[in-house]
């Protein structure tokens, strides 16, 4: 059966500093990996997805991600953090038939100036 | 266009009511689902349909009840609402096939008493 693990509850940095949110996944197919973000009392947001093109996966707001087939990994990153980009974090993966999600526990992200 | 509408936004039950929460999409997509949010368990899928006259149990189904006439509307019947069920509910939607992304409705945040 699919899974993601995301391996931190809760990550804190500093304004300016680089983002590290780590997911792992496990899968017997080629899977399709999604990273979504929810900022306080919303909904939502797709933040970037891989599809087996290429491994590095660009995303809005400056956010990244690498799918590392040996480790079984999908770590999303940001040179830099914001104020703003403090919010809840899921590491996604579609089930095999790709009718639904499987969510990852989520990864609190808080940014101090 | 609207995209994923839920209603509503917020609702208050007590003990053994019933009641259904709404959910409408307006991008023609063959796949819709339903997920609750609680703390720390990240979204966990309840019930999903791939087409209309067409639905499936996720991981977490007893106590709700859907069905799905029309592609647009997939609501979702709580029979008996106990205070377990207390939780944030949301609505997905998307396109048929492994890689597409999920569009999310704002949420309902649901209190059982």
């Amino acid at each position: 059966a699919q899974s993601v693990t995301q391996l931190d509850s809760h990550v804190s940095v500093s304004e300016g500093t680089p983002v590290l949110l780590r997911c792992n996944y496990s899968s017997s197919y080629s899977p399709s990996l999604f990273w979504y973000v929810q900022h306080p009392n919303k909904g939502l947001q797709l933040l970037l997805k891989y599809t087996s093109a290429a491994t590095l996966v660009k995303g809005i707001n400056g956010f990244e991600a690498e799918f590392k087939k040996s480790e079984t990994s999908f770590h999303l990153t940001k040179p830099s953090a914001h104020m703003s980009d403090a919010a809840e974090y899921f590491c996604v993966v579609r089930t095999q038939a790709g009718t639904a999600l499987i969510f990852g526990k989520g990864t609190t992200l808080s940014v101090s100036s | 266009n609207a995209g994923v509408t839920q209603t509503p936004k917020f609702q208050v039950l007590k003990t053994g009511q019933s009641m259904t929460l709404q959910c409408a999409q307006d991008m023609n997509h063959e796949y819709m689902s339903w997920y609750r949010q609680d703390p720390g368990m990240g979204l966990r899928l309840i019930h999903y349909s791939v087409g209309a006259g067409i639905t499936d149990q996720g991981e977490v189904p007893n106590g709700y009840n859907v069905s799905r006439s029309t592609t647009e509307d997939f609501p979702l019947r709580l029979l008996s609402a106990a205070p377990s069920q207390t939780s944030v509910y949301f609505c997905a939607s998307s396109y048929s096939g492994r890689t597409t992304e999920a569009f999310f409705g704002q949420g309902t945040r649901l209190t059982v008493v």
